[in-house]
């Protein structure tokens, strides 16, 4: 079963705009992860955010938590057509060495 | 190169066979992860070893199995396959096995068609 679900599935935007892409969770964790995957693939880890952390930048990356409403975001800046390709939150529940992944938001970057 | 190395790349077999997916870890990685990615049913989590034990168990079907060699390498076999079980199957490897801040290094994928 999956812990983090994103949302949306698409986001298709110009080059140069934001992207934001939302994960929600069901159970308490120890951190949270952001994969990028480019079609077919291995993932590759952008940022991890611990629980007790509410926010954390990389790059033109930014990523917030709220452990309270179990949901995180991933804001990409001034996007580029490089960036497109489906992104994955990963979950680290408390207690529990697994690592959990949504089904990925898919994101097209139109030039 | 992640430094994950996933054989084989590409496998077509029939329905009923048995197949045999090699991993090999990222140099000083302990654990090694088994992951099925379908497009209907996104990344599920199969197994996880952390230096040659069982650590963490998913969604793994009875006629699925893996282990993990003293050298670290694993295998993931799959056996009596079905047509369902057309997939990409991703190995990832992290230095520890605790659910603490691991993160995860993926190799290419060994995509499996079932005929």
């Amino acid at each position: 079963s999956q812990q983090g679900e994103e949302d949306p599935q698409a986001l298709s935007i110009q080059e140069g705009e934001n992207a934001t892409m939302n994960c929600s969770y069901k159970t308490s964790i120890n951190n949270l992860q952001w994969y990028r995957q480019n079609s077919g693939r291995g993932l590759v880890h952008l940022i991890l955010i611990r629980s007790n952390e509410r926010e954390k930048h990389s790059g033109r990356l930014r990523v917030t938590l709220d452990t309270s409403k179990k949901s995180s975001s991933l804001l990409i800046t001034a996007s580029r057509a490089a960036d497109t390709a489906s992104y994955f939150c990963a979950t680290v529940p408390n207690r529990d060495d697994k690592i959990i992944f949504g089904k990925g938001t898919r994101l097209h970057i139109l030039p | 190169d992640s430094g994950v190395t996933q054989t084989p790349k590409h496998l077509i077999t029939a329905t009923g066979q048995r197949v045999t997916l090699r991993c090999s870890p990222r140099s000083g990685d302990l654990s090694v992860y088994w992951y099925q990615q379908s497009l209907d049913q996104g990344l599920q989590f199969l197994i996880q070893y952390y230096n040659g034990e069982e650590r963490a168990k998913g969604n793994i079907l009875e006629r699925f199995s893996a282990q993990q060699f003293p050298d670290l390498h694993s295998e993931l076999n799959l056996s009596s396959l079905e047509l369902g079980d057309s997939a990409l199957y991703f190995c990832a490897s992290s230095k520890t096995g605790g659910s603490g801040a691991n993160v995860l290094t993926f190799g290419a994928g060994s995509r499996l068609t079932v005929l």
